[in-house]
């Protein structure tokens, strides 16, 4: 099947800096990538959607200038986590689907990025 | 707005035993269902995709039945191991940009 890389899977970073985590689709072409994030004993929220070419589009709520998305390529999608705090630590996940196949296959998950903000 | 509610939040139960999760949601008009399988601290694997046409899938020992129009979708795991531990997620396709909506997750743990 599909695979989708996520990376890093784990970063540890001091409050105040930036971090940016990288979603790649390896063996086929994502013009959408979603971008998640799951809280402790919570489900995974949609943070936005990541459009090749174009701005993303994020979700209410979600602060577009704390959570930088570029996606540059067909399968390279990034986000970056700005100015980090505490309360950013999280588990993000990256999604996307073999658009080849059509909008309503299935999707395919990274192994997602457990960032610690100290 | 689709709303995906699972039922139960967690489950113990011995090795061996049938289990039935359940995945309900609020809006019937779906692309397709699927659930998914996360270890702690871990991403997804993807274990059963249901598309809206369909009305069952089966892997393994695990089985995933779909009713569109009840909004419901449940998954059958047969005869659970430990290696089964877990929180399965269910999540719905629908909308405009087929963004699937996931439920909060079953935390299953099978113990010996």
């Amino acid at each position: 099947g599909a695979v989708v890389s996520q990376h890093p899977s784990r970063v540890i970073c001091k409050s105040g800096t930036s971090v940016k985590i990288e979603c790649r689709s390896l063996d086929f072409q994502a013009t959408t990538m979603f971008w998640y994030r799951q809280f402790p004993k919570k489900s995974l929220m949609l943070m936005a959607t990541s459009n090749e070419g174009s701005k993303a589009t994020y979700e209410q709520g979600v602060e577009k200038d704390k959570f930088l998305i570029n996606h540059a390529s067909l399968t390279l999608s990034t986000l970056t986590v700005t100015s980090a705090h505490p309360e950013d630590s999280s588990f993000y996940i990256c999604s996307a689907r073999d658009q080849l196949k059509g909008g309503n296959t299935e999707a395919f998950f990274g192994q997602g990025t457990r960032l610690t903000v100290v | 707005k689709q709303e995906v509610t699972q039922i139960p939040a967690a489950l113990s139960v011995p090795e061996g035993e049938n289990l039935v999760l359940n995945c309900s949601f609020t809006d019937s008009a779906i692309y397709n269902l699927q659930w998914f399988r996360q270890d702690p601290g871990k991403g997804l694997t993807s274990l059963l995709l249901i598309q809206s046409s369909q009305r069952e899938q089966t892997s393994g020992r695990l089985n995933a039945s779909l009713d569109k129009s009840s909004g419901r979708s449940t998954l059958y795991i047969a005869a659970s191991q430990p290696g089964d531990s877990a929180t399965y997620l269910c999540a719905v396709c629908s909308g405009g940009s087929y963004i699937p909506t996931f439920g909060r997750g079953t935390s299953l743990i099978v113990h010996p």
